[in-house]
């Protein structure tokens, strides 16, 4: 079946540690994204990416990094300069600009907790 | 500036009511798209309908429904006959055409329907 696989589903996290988030999709998208939801708040969008080896950054780009070395890959790194990183992350995938005459798909999320 | 607002938070209703979930944006682009995503309690997003700014006709699908209104604008949505499983996070977004890499999210309306 094809879909976007994030993982893992839950995470714990020390303070001043970095740590990835993996989103994978077998869809054959072009465009993929990283968005954090707080309670109340919707979905922001952290970074996103149209092709391989290209991104830009969202609207709460500060303490977070992105690659996008293979089109099925996007990863997302929450680095120590994060100052607030417990949230909910939801990776994104359409097969173009997300705001385009098209859908995107969603991941089922990954929970970061700091401890 | 692109903003969406979800004025209700969370909703209860009884099984077999209708709700409608409220959604206002606004936007100074002539041209631009809406959409209705769910969220159940797995946590990812599931893409309920898009509407561009050009088609302001109102749409069903079974027991759901989109009010599209440009004079108010506003994009509500209706459920019919509500059931157990409708009970979601239901989000309101929109993108411009001149930034349609951007979509942006209302805070969400948290429906739950009792049994």
């Amino acid at each position: 079946d094809g879909g976007i696989t994030q993982s893992p589903k839950y995470l714990f996290r020390k303070e001043g540690q970095n740590v990835t988030l993996s989103c994978e999709q077998n869809l054959n998208h072009d465009a993929m994204y990283w968005y954090r939801q707080d309670p109340g708040q919707g979905l922001r969008l952290i970074y996103y990416s149209q092709i391989v080896n290209d991104f830009q950054k969202g609207d709460i780009a500060e303490g977070y990094s992105v690659s996008r070395e293979k089109k099925e890959s996007f990863p997302l790194t929450v680095t120590s300069a994060q100052k607030n990183p417990t949230a909910f992350y939801l990776c994104a995938s359409s097969r173009q600009g997300a705001g385009m005459d098209t859908e995107a798909f969603f991941g089922q999320g990954t929970r970061l907790t700091v401890v | 500036a692109q903003k969406v607002t979800q004025a209700q938070t969370e909703i209860s209703v009884v099984e077999k009511e209708d709700v409608t979930l409220d959604c206002v944006y606004e936007t100074r682009d002539t041209t631009y798209y809406l959409f209705w995503y769910k969220q159940p309690p797995s946590g990812e997003l599931v893409f309920l309908i898009r509407r561009n700014s050009f088609d302001e006709q109102n749409e069903i699908s079974g027991r759901y429904s989109w009010n599209f209104q440009k004079s108010t604008s506003s994009f509500n949505f209706t459920i019919t006959a509500s059931q157990v499983v409708d009970s979601a996070v239901y989000f309101c977004a929109l993108s411009e055409a001149a930034t349609t890499d951007k979509v942006i999210f209302g805070p969400g309306t948290s429906l739950s329907v009792i049994p």
